[in-house]
């Protein structure tokens, strides 16, 4: 069975640095492209940017970019989101999923993860 | 950017009731890459219909999609109580964008 976990809620200060995570199960972690959606309260949808575990490629929209570092840990069928100074406005739930095609960088997204909630308040 | 824009914003039907749902883009998607997701309270969104029409797996095939070019629909021919929700699509053919959703709740 194919399972996206991510990390639990968190709660920072602005200026704070973080990292939520996102552990694949069930499936082979380095062949299909792992996506990052933002979420803030009561809005729509937003693509953040994907990850290729298998080689590390990384592509950001560029409303992220420069904002958000994503990574994976393919030893740990892991990918991350970071953020090296959190401001409040990144209050949002943050989702992965996985690319429903193996090994394409365009396609839509058939398992996600529960969704971690990041709150960044003073 | 292509910009995917969505409407009604909100729609109210009652269950056994037909719902249409629309989303336009500002330039044609090339490859016939969009899809449809539905996303319920406290909930992340669920993959419903890919490349314009072909369903997910496990998708009842009361959902239906739609469509070419710049404008595509998502059909639910008999609303079923479990499908009052927000409707979302995507296109993933130039970069990627979400349209801003379509509120479906109970009449």
């Amino acid at each position: 069975e194919v399972q996206l976990v991510q990390s639990g809620a968190e709660v920072k200060k602005p200026g704070e640095s973080l990292e939520i995570s996102c552990e694949a199960s069930g499936y082979s972690f380095t062949t299909y492209w792992i996506v990052w959606v933002r979420q803030m309260p009561g809005k729509g949808l937003e693509w953040m940017g994907i990850i290729y575990p298998g080689d590390s490629d990384t592509r950001y929209s560029p409303s992220f970019r420069g904002q958000v570092t994503i990574s994976a840990d393919k030893s740990i069928s892991t990918a991350y989101l970071q953020w090296s100074s959190l401001k409040a406005s990144d209050t949002a739930i943050y989702y992965c999923a996985r690319h429903r095609k193996p090994g394409y960088s365009s396609s839509s997204a058939d398992y996600w993860g529960q969704g971690t909630l990041v709150t960044v308040s003073s | 950017e292509i910009v995917l824009t969505q409407s009604p914003g909100t729609l109210s039907l009652s269950p056994g009731e037909r719902a249409t749902l629309s989303c336009r883009a500002s330039q044609s998607i090339s490859s016939s890459y969009l899809a449809w997701y539905q996303q319920k309270p406290g909930q992340p969104p669920r993959l419903l219909i890919y490349g314009v029409s072909s369903r997910a797996a496990g998708i009842p095939d009361r959902f239906s999609g739609s469509g070419s070019g710049t404008d595509f629909t998502l059909t639910i021919s008999r609303l079923e109580p479990e499908d009052f929700a927000v409707y979302y699509c995507q296109q993933y053919g130039s970069s990627v964008t979400f349209g801003g959703g379509t509120n479906m709740e109970i009449k």
